[in-house]
């Protein structure tokens, strides 16, 4: 079945880096994007920005723009979120979530949340 | 930036019908997908395209999109169905391009 299984939680003292994994299963994992957004206690998703698994371009919201990297390994099947220069505002739940392959961007599977603690 | 409006709360009896709405200039000219997410989990596409249903989705789970209002109906609530209610929509002529609305709690009294 259609599964993303994302890596555990961190902890990071503010200005560091942290890199959050998600590996997709039981589809054909080139043939779809996959978006990162985060989400703060009782706040919305915030989308962060998506890679194409097919050919590696990525796009990122103006918010993350500089801060944000996102790559993915093909013959892993997994998607990558980099994010640097961390502040304490950071911590949340980050999510990867696939789109689908045709039609306005929806997202019909997300990983199970990795929480990111910004904390000195 | 585009702007999805939703009540924070939405209260029903078990047994009756619930109807979340979210609003936004013209969002009938657009595709609207509705989420659940139960607290300490991950959201859930219920809704898509207005008012499709990914498969798994009880009957129950229905939308509907005109104007400027859609409208996320579950008949026949239950204990279950309470949790987080997320509308989003997608238009790359805007900044974010991935737009939510700011979600409505649902309580199954």
């Amino acid at each position: 079945q259609v599964q993303l299984v994302q890596s555990g939680a961190e902890v990071r003292k503010p200005g560091a880096s942290v890199k959050v994994s998600c590996k997709a299963s039981g589809f054909t994992f080139t043939s779809h994007a996959f978006f990162w957004m985060r989400q703060a206690p009782g706040q919305r998703p915030e989308w962060m920005g998506w890679i194409n698994a097919g050919t590696g371009n990525t796009k990122y919201s103006q918010t993350s723009q500089g801060r944000v990297t996102i790559t993915r390994d093909t013959s892993a099947s997994t998607v990558y979120l980099d994010l640097s220069s961390l502040k304490f505002e950071d911590t949340a739940v980050y999510y990867c979530a696939r789109d689908r392959i045709v039609g306005p961007t929806l997202f019909d599977s997300w990983g199970q949340g990795t929480l990111v603690t910004v904390s000195s | 930036s585009y702007v999805l409006t939703q009540p924070p709360s939405v209260s029903v009896a078990p047994g009756q019908t619930a109807r979340i709405t979210c609003g936004g200039n013209r969002i009938g000219r657009k595709s609207v997908h509705w989420y659940q997410q139960r607290p300490g989990l991950a959201p859930m596409l219920v809704v898509y395209d207005d008012s499709d249903r990914p498969s798994g989705i009880p009957e129950r789970f229905s939308g509907s999109n005109s104007g400027n209002t859609a409208t996320l109906t579950i008949n026949s609530v239950e204990a279950g169905d309470e949790a987080d209610y997320f509308c989003q929509v997608w238009d790359s002529n805007w900044e974010p391009c991935v737009v939510f609305g700011g979600g409505t709690t649902l309580t199954v009294l």
